[in-house]
């Protein structure tokens, strides 16, 4: 198993564009996490998937965001209209539940630059 | 507000001494606890975790002390090697068994040789 893959790894857009991420876990985990993390922040919870349903969103998820899971495998992260305080590192991370250990096992990120 | 707190944005420690890295809680209803490693272009990546039934969990030369009367937990490492030189995370949860972690902001940790 290659682990949490993401894709693009960088995208810069102009303010008012929007811009989509792939998330692709690991095979056999059926829970999917999407984290923020801001320069000089620790990674802040967006939202999760058990297998394809989304289960939980934080208030940091405005109307512009919208997170799918089709097929309990991949997951997308549409941003719409862009905006320069979406700049910032967007990690996915995956999980196998119950495990009991909350343990999640991240991907590099998404780096979105928004000019 | 900050329910995780790591006042010390960086550590410089010298190769073979012993590296403390804290963090403060704030949220009395965390009951598990991890500390997550990060090096540049990576994503953070699990280290050693600690129930809030235990004040002590040793993995290595890795060990986490936590003290809840005190809302504070810490991640010892001995001996320091330059391998362990990157940004280390400490977060919380209010479920055990719920991967939905709230992260203080990090310590950058730096070995010298």
């Amino acid at each position: 198993d290659t682990g949490v893959s993401q894709d693009p790894r960088h995208k810069i857009t102009k303010r008012g564009q929007n811009v989509t991420f792939r998330c692709d876990p690991i095979s056999e985990h059926n829970r999917l996490y999407w984290y923020r993390q801001t320069l000089g922040q620790g990674p802040e919870f967006l939202t999760y998937f058990q297998n394809e349903a989304q289960l939980e969103k934080s208030r940091l998820l405005s109307d512009r965001f919208s997170a799918e899971r089709p097929k309990g495998s991949f997951s997308t992260l549409e941003i719409q209209r862009t905006e320069q305080g979406d700049s910032a590192m967007y990690l996915c991370a995956s999980s196998l539940s119950p495990s009991g250990a909350n343990v999640l096992t991240f991907g590099a990120g998404s780096r979105l630059t928004v000019l | 507000d900050q329910q995780v707190k790591q006042n010390s944005p960086s550590l410089s420690v010298q190769e073979g001494r012993i590296s403390i890295l804290n963090c403060d809680y704030t949220n009395s209803m965390f009951d598990y606890f991890l500390w997550y490693k990060k090096y540049p272009a990576e994503g953070p990546t699990f280290l050693i975790s600690i129930s809030s039934i235990k004040d002590k969990n040793e993995d290595g030369r890795f060990t986490v002390f936590l003290n809840k009367s005190a809302k504070h937990l810490s991640l010892h490492i001995v001996p320091s090697q330059p391998g362990d030189s990157a940004v280390y995370f400490c977060a919380a949860s209010d479920d055990f068994g719920n991967e939905k972690l709230t992260f203080g902001t990090g310590t950058r940790l730096t070995i010298i040789p």
